[in-house]
């Protein structure tokens, strides 16, 4: 069974600098990956998925993210944080033949004027 | 906007009383799912529908149950509540089954069991 590691439970950046957030996954074979965000009271929102192709990937809300099979890693960035960004970031991996979403347990962005 | 929507937003039950979530889709999706998630823990999926059929999670105690009497709604019921099952309750739609499907979840109901 899939499962996704976010070592980071808690970043604090200040505005306008960037922000990586890490995933690690462990599945057999090529997955589906996908960060969603969670802001105060709100449902998840899928920033951006990773199916195949090209492995950087770009979302909403500037956000990308680059597959590494190397690394077993789908590590998140944005260039420059906006204080809207301060939310709850989930990483999630699928597998082709599932129909289950393995979630991380999350990273809470904090952002500093 | 087409959308997923669950009322309430906030519900507050005694221990014990059976307590019922409710979730409506405005995205006719096939799929309807319900997570549990507890304070900084990763979304733990309870249960899905696909279309009229029901799929259980094995680990899913029996104290919850769900309906789907259409393809819009969606129900969450909690027969008898215990303390552990305060939490955040997420629905979500996909169109299919599969993995790859996007998820649209709605802004969830947060549950207090006093």
């Amino acid at each position: 069974a899939q499962s996704v590691t976010q070592p980071d439970i808690h970043i604090t950046v200040s505005e306008g600098a960037s922000l990586e957030l890490r995933c690690n996954y462990s599945y057999g074979a090529t997955p589906y990956l996908f960060w969603y965000v969670q802001s105060p009271g709100q449902g998840l929102q899928l920033l951006l998925k990773y199916f195949s192709g090209d492995t950087l990937v770009q979302g909403i809300k500037g956000f990308e993210a680059e597959f590494k099979r190397s690394q077993s890693s789908f590590n998140l960035r944005k260039p420059s944080v906006h204080w809207s960004d301060a939310a709850e970031y989930f990483c999630a991996v699928g597998a082709h033949d599932d129909y289950k979403l393995s979630f991380g347990a999350g990273t809470t962005v904090t952002v500093r004027a | 906007d087409a959308m997923v929507i669950q009322n309430p937003r906030y519900q507050v039950t005694q221990f014990g009383k059976p307590v019922t979530l409710s979730c409506s889709q405005t995205l006719n999706h096939n799929v309807m799912y319900w997570y549990q998630q507890k304070s900084s823990q990763a979304p733990k999926l309870l249960f899905h529908y696909y279309d009229k059929d029901f799929n259980n999670e094995a680990d899913t105690p029996d104290n919850f149950q769900s309906r789907r009497p259409n393809t819009s709604f969606c129900f969450l019921d909690i027969r008898s509540p215990g303390l552990g099952d305060a939490a955040m309750y997420l629905c979500a739609t996909s169109r299919d089954v599969t993995s790859g499907s996007r998820r649209f979840f709605g802004p969830g109901t947060r549950l207090t069991v006093l």
